[in-house]
């Protein structure tokens, strides 16, 4: 496809457990950001990579929190031991470059349950 | 990363004009202002994007000060389908998302 593709669109997991959640970006962008939208919030940004580096993880909220990114391309969002509050619609990212004077395509997210 | 201020929330009448402002007086001579929108249910997506000079898509229309540290997004005809949270965005390497504006729109 010619879009941003995340999987699995939906997963429920109990506390506990660890998940991996995937990003595949548009072939040939550079740029990947990772952002988690808690219900009727704003987007809190996590982490970006440029190629497989992730020059800022400023935003991982704990060390259960840790992403790569290989080949320049897919990149995975892990979650250890989650908890309750890790609940919330996560959402990538993906541009030519680092978006300054380019666009950045979304995809529609991977919704995590954890109960 | 300079941080914006964008209204909560605002209304529109549908084929109505919408004017949606945006303060990032911290902006730097580098950073390119940027919107995206959010449709309910939806992941965002693009808008448009600027650095000096307005900047006019099929979209909108955006409005940039002269000293930078504002700008508008204009939707020249409000429809339905464009109500939505909007994003303003201050880009100098990340993309970080202030809180938004929530547009409705009334038939």
């Amino acid at each position: 496809g010619a879009g941003v593709s995340q999987s699995p669109s939906n997963k429920v997991t109990e506390k506990g457990k660890d998940v991996e959640l995937r990003c595949d970006p548009i072939s040939g962008h550079t740029a990947l950001y990772w952002y988690r939208q808690s219900l009727g919030q704003g987007l809190e940004f996590l982490i970006y990579f440029q190629g497989n580096s992730a020059p800022d993880k400023s935003g991982l909220p704990s060390d259960r929190f840790s992403a790569e990114r290989t080949g320049g391309s897919v990149s995975t969002l892990t979650i250890q031991r989650t908890q309750q509050e890790d609940s919330a619609v996560y959402l990538c990212a993906s541009s030519l470059r680092r978006t300054m004077n380019t666009e950045a395509f979304f995809g529609q997210g991977t919704r995590l349950t954890v109960v | 990363d300079a941080k914006t201020t964008q209204p909560n929330s605002m209304e529109s009448n549908e084929e109505e004009p919408v004017h949606l402002p945006c303060n990032h007086s911290t902006i730097s001579g580098t950073d390119y202002i940027h919107w995206y929108r959010q449709l309910p249910s939806q992941g965002p997506e693009y808008v448009i994007h600027g650095l000096t000079s307005n900047v006019n898509n099929r979209m909108a229309s955006l409005a940039i000060a002269e000293d930078r540290k504002s700008s508008t997004l204009i939707l020249h005809r409000a429809t339905l389908r464009d109500a939505a949270v909007y994003y303003c965005t201050i880009v100098g390497g990340k993309l970080i998302f202030g809180q938004g504006t929530e547009l409705s729109v009334k038939p």
